[in-house]
This record gives structure tokens, C-alpha cells and sequence, in this order.
């Protein structure tokens, strides 16, 4: 079955620090992959996508991902933290062989940023 | 910049009660999606709707869940009779066709359920 894990549940990071939060799948073959970001009281907003092509993504908001075949990897990050950045993180993946790409989420990442 | 909406933003009901979670998808869509998220745990798919017919739907999608786009721009999501175990944040989402497949999410229906 198809799975996400995101091996972290909180991190905290010092504000203007970097940030990297983990992704892993499974799956046969390269899904799909997403992060979104979920601010406190709010709806999931898409930071950034992987489909195929260049394995480096840049997102919003100063974001970018890696993509790692051989790691099965979807890594995020960011070179200097704000204090809006702190939220919850989702990496999602959209299996290649749903048609309609149901996404399969991970358990999420909080990240807290302290000054 | 086009927005899915979703009403109530919180809806407390009775266990055993009906309720109907709304969504606004982005108007040129065409795929429709609901997940639900139970308070701290994860996101998870529950329905896609294509063409007026569920295309694809989750084992937590039993009999007592139902969704209906009623008219050309409502997406409904229907619980029959509501279980203390349906609290929790419902979103809608939509996409467009193509290749895009980014799916946009509404700000979600918290439903409580007593």
C-alpha cells in the first residue's frame, strides 16, 4: 500500500536558521509528490509540486524540495526560517495509477520557530 | 485569485443527527475531493467525484456518507447519522483537468459531534 512517513512530529528551528523536513514514500513507482502547509485555523495550502523533470523545486514562499529517486526521498527546505513560517507541514503524494489523484498524506511535520 | 469555499466553518450536532458540509470549488474545475482530518492525525482521502458520479472513495466512505453536486456550483458532502467518530475537520478540494493535478483546498468544516 502506498504510505508517506514523515519521521518528525515537531521541530523547532531558531528564526533565520535552516530548516529541512524529512518525506518518504512507498510506492512502485515516482508518484505525484506535494507539500502544503497548514496554518493554525486554516484550510492546506501547496507549497510546492514534483511531477518530473528537474529533481530541485522551488516553491513559495522561499521554499524548495529535492526530489531522491534512490532514496524514495521528498525533502524539504528552506535556507533562513521566519516566525510566519511556523505551521504544520504535510507531504502528500498523488499515486500515478488513480486517475483522479486521491492524495495520500503523511502525519505532518509542526514546526515551531523560536526568536 | 479563485478560492474553494466551504460553510459552516463549524457545525455541532447530536449524535445521530444529519449534516451537510458544503464547498465552493473553484469555478472552472471539474474534480472534487473530500478528506477529513481527526484532531491530531493526518489528512485522509475520503471521495473524488468526476462527472457527476464518485469515482473513487475510501473504506471510511461507508453507507452513511453521501455527496451530491447539487447545481453547477455546490459540492456537497451528506453524514446520515452521525457517530461521535465523524468529529473532525472536513475539507474540500478541486482541480482542474489537464496535467496540473494540484488539488486546492477550502479552509475546512470543523464538526463536532455530542
Amino acid at each position: 500500500a502506498q504510505s508517506v512517513t514523515q519521521p518528525d512530529i515537531h521541530i523547532t528551528v531558531s528564526e533565520g536558521a535552516s530548516l529541512e523536513l524529512r518525506c518518504n514514500y512507498s510506492y512502485g513507482a515516482t508518484p505525484y509528490l506535494f507539500w502544503y502547509v497548514q496554518s493554525p485555523g486554516q484550510g492546506l495550502q501547496l507549497l510546492l509540486k514534483y511531477f518530473s523533470g528537474d529533481t530541485l523545486v522551488q516553491g513559495i514562499k522561499g521554499f524548495e524540495a529535492e526530489f531522491k529517486r534512490s532514496q524514495s526521498s521528498f525533502n524539504l527546505r528552506k535556507p533562513s526560517v521566519h516566525w510566519s513560517d511556523a505551521a504544520e507541514y504535510f507531504c502528500a503524494v498523488g499515486p500515478l495509477n488513480t486517475g483522479f489523484q486521491k492524495l495520500v498524506f503523511g502525519t505532518g511535520t509542526r514546526l515551531l520557530v523560536s526568536p | 485569485e479563485p478560492e474553494v469555499t466551504q460553510t459552516p466553518s463549524h457545525q455541532v450536532t447530536q449524535m445521530g443527527q444529519e449534516v451537510i458540509l458544503r464547498c465552493v470549488p473553484i469555478s472552472n474545475h471539474l474534480y472534487f475531493y473530500w478528506y477529513r482530518q481527526i484532531l491530531g492525525q493526518k489528512v485522509e482521502f475520503l471521495v473524488s467525484f468526476y462527472n457527476n458520479e464518485i469515482s473513487e472513495k475510501s473504506e471510511i466512505f461507508d453507507d452513511q456518507f453521501s455527496v451530491e453536486r447539487p447545481d453547477g456550483s455546490n459540492f456537497t458532502l451528506k453524514i446520515r447519522s452521525t457517530k461521535l467518530e465523524d468529529s473532525a475537520m472536513y475539507f474540500c478540494a478541486s482541480r482542474e483537468t489537464g496535467s496540473s493535478y494540484e488539488q486546492y483546498f477550502g479552509p475546512g468544516t470543523r464538526l463536532t459531534v455530542t
